[in-house]
């Protein structure tokens, strides 16, 4: 089974609006770690926003913020007031366990186009 | 901002050859990783390195790969006797130890190697 799905392969939104990326994922560890990465056209992997299993509330990064639901293990991004610049590839990743060092799971990402 | 760095940009080489992808991490970072994009797809965990030796690996880190902190500074990833389908992005990556579940692994801005 995958560890993280992203069942959006392409997303538009108008600019100023808000969007939502879907991400689910898959584990048995009750700790977790869950993460967005912004991924422009020059391929840079851009950190964005953390989400912990334990944490109790949603996380927020400026303009960033994530809708976790733990029962439906789903952990969705939200962009508001969307920007020319938010246009790229967007990857939900998962790190399972206490250690730092464990992989990241990486789900196969959405496309976002952000149109004037 | 510190961040991770990545030697070349663009590596073209034949098949068959060898070649070494370079990686400074962020100065205080512990935790290493290699990471590579095949075009068009997600990002695939190879490798995590810590305290000089291997921490994890995937099973497409075969007796192909492998790493080495030649110094204080450099992470290498070294592929023997390329073939086609090696041609994807590499990405090196860094994270803090210690740190908890919420560290981010901060990446450089890849290496995309090409087979000819």
């Amino acid at each position: 089974a995958q560890k993280i799905t992203q069942t959006q392969p392409g997303m538009f939104v108008q600019e100023k609006e808000a969007v939502t990326l879907d991400c689910t994922y898959d584990t048995s560890d009750p700790s977790y770690g869950l993460f967005w990465y912004k991924q422009p056209s020059s391929g840079e992997m851009i950190f964005l926003i953390y989400q912990g299993s334990y944490d109790q509330q949603n996380a927020t990064e400026g303009r960033y913020s994530l809708n976790f639901q733990k029962a439906r293990k789903s952990a969705n991004l939200v962009i508001s007031a969307s920007q020319l610049g938010d246009s790229a590839m967007y990857f939900c990743a998962m790190r399972e366990g206490p250690n730092t060092g464990n992989q990241f799971y990486f789900g196969t990402g959405t496309s976002l186009t952000v149109i004037p | 901002e510190p961040e991770v760095t990545q030697t070349p940009s663009h590596q073209v080489t034949q098949m068959g050859q060898e070649v070494i992808l370079r990686c400074v991490p962020i100065s205080n970072h512990l935790y290493f990783y290699w990471y590579r994009q095949i075009l068009g797809q997600k990002v695939e965990f190879l490798v995590s390195f810590y305290n000089n030796e291997i921490s994890e690996k995937s099973e497409i880190f075969d007796d192909q790969f492998s790493v080495e902190r030649p110094d204080g500074s450099n992470f290498t990833l070294k592929i023997r006797s390329t073939k086609l389908e090696d041609s994807a992005m590499y990405f090196c990556a860094s994270s803090e130890e210690p740190g908890g579940l919420d560290q981010p692994q901060h990446f450089g801005d890849g290496t995309r190697l090409s087979i000819l």
